[in-house]
């Protein structure tokens, strides 16, 4: 199994609404990773988890809070978005492998739009 | 910043030409990788070159890399319809802890 599945596929919300993304693998990868992406431009790196543990958090606006509540799963809670938020939202996976960056196996995204 | 910098920024061949798309990044790495993306959709690993090694081959791809000039090269032979895709390359840092940063992308489209 060499897949990472995220979920839903599209997500429509308004500023005020709370909702999550869900990201999930079972290739026993103990790095996991949030990436956004705008039209026409690369993923930029929001957050990433280590054996479970937050390792890197690039700045993001405190409206996004990740969860990692185990080893497959990685969720991200949106609250209060901004129009600006809308993109495409990537999760990842790899090796953990002392903190090096090796092969990253991505979902197919998530499509965010906020109203 | 490491962040590879693609060129060109958008490229148009026909079917059967070849295809060549260049990156150059800025600070140390220990690999550097090849990523596709097809509109909308999530991103495929094409191939990871580390950097003691200067060239790797996988099917109809070609990747060199060049440590002194700290860049590298995606060559995609007899391309197809097919590999019409935005093609990004990925640099991950040598020291411990630092993040795959992706570069701009190339914008790839094969023409039948």
């Amino acid at each position: 199994d060499t897949e990472v599945t995220q979920t839903p596929k599209h997500l429509v919300m308004g500023m005020t609404n709370k909702k999550s993304l869900k990201c999930e693998q079972h290739m026993g990868h103990r790095a996991m990773y949030w990436y956004k992406q705008k039209a026409k431009k690369p993923p930029e790196l929001m957050f990433v988890y280590s054996y479970e543990k937050l390792s890197i958090n690039e700045s993001v606006p405190s409206r996004f809070s990740p969860e990692c509540p185990n080893s497959s799963l990685l969720n991200l809670h949106l609250h209060a978005l901004q129009p600006e938020d809308s993109a495409l939202y990537l999760c990842a996976s790899s090796q953990e492998r002392r903190g090096i960056t090796g092969e990253l196996f991505f979902g197919e995204g998530s499509r965010l739009t906020v109203l | 910043s490491q962040q590879g910098e693609e060129d060109p920024q958008a490229l148009s061949i026909q079917e059967g030409e070849n295809a060549t798309m260049n990156c150059s990044y800025k600070t140390s790495i220990n690999n550097l990788q090849w990523y596709r993306q097809n509109s909308g959709r999530g991103l495929v690993h094409l191939i990871l070159i580390r950097s003691n090694e200067r060239e790797k081959h996988s099917g109809r791809l070609r990747v060199t890399l060049d440590t002194s000039k700290k860049s590298s090269s995606l060559l995609i032979t007899a391309s197809r319809a097919a590999d019409t895709a935005s093609y990004f390359c990925a640099t991950a840092g040598s020291s411990g802890n630092t993040p795959l940063v992706f570069g701009k992308g190339t914008r790839l489209s094969v023409i039948a």
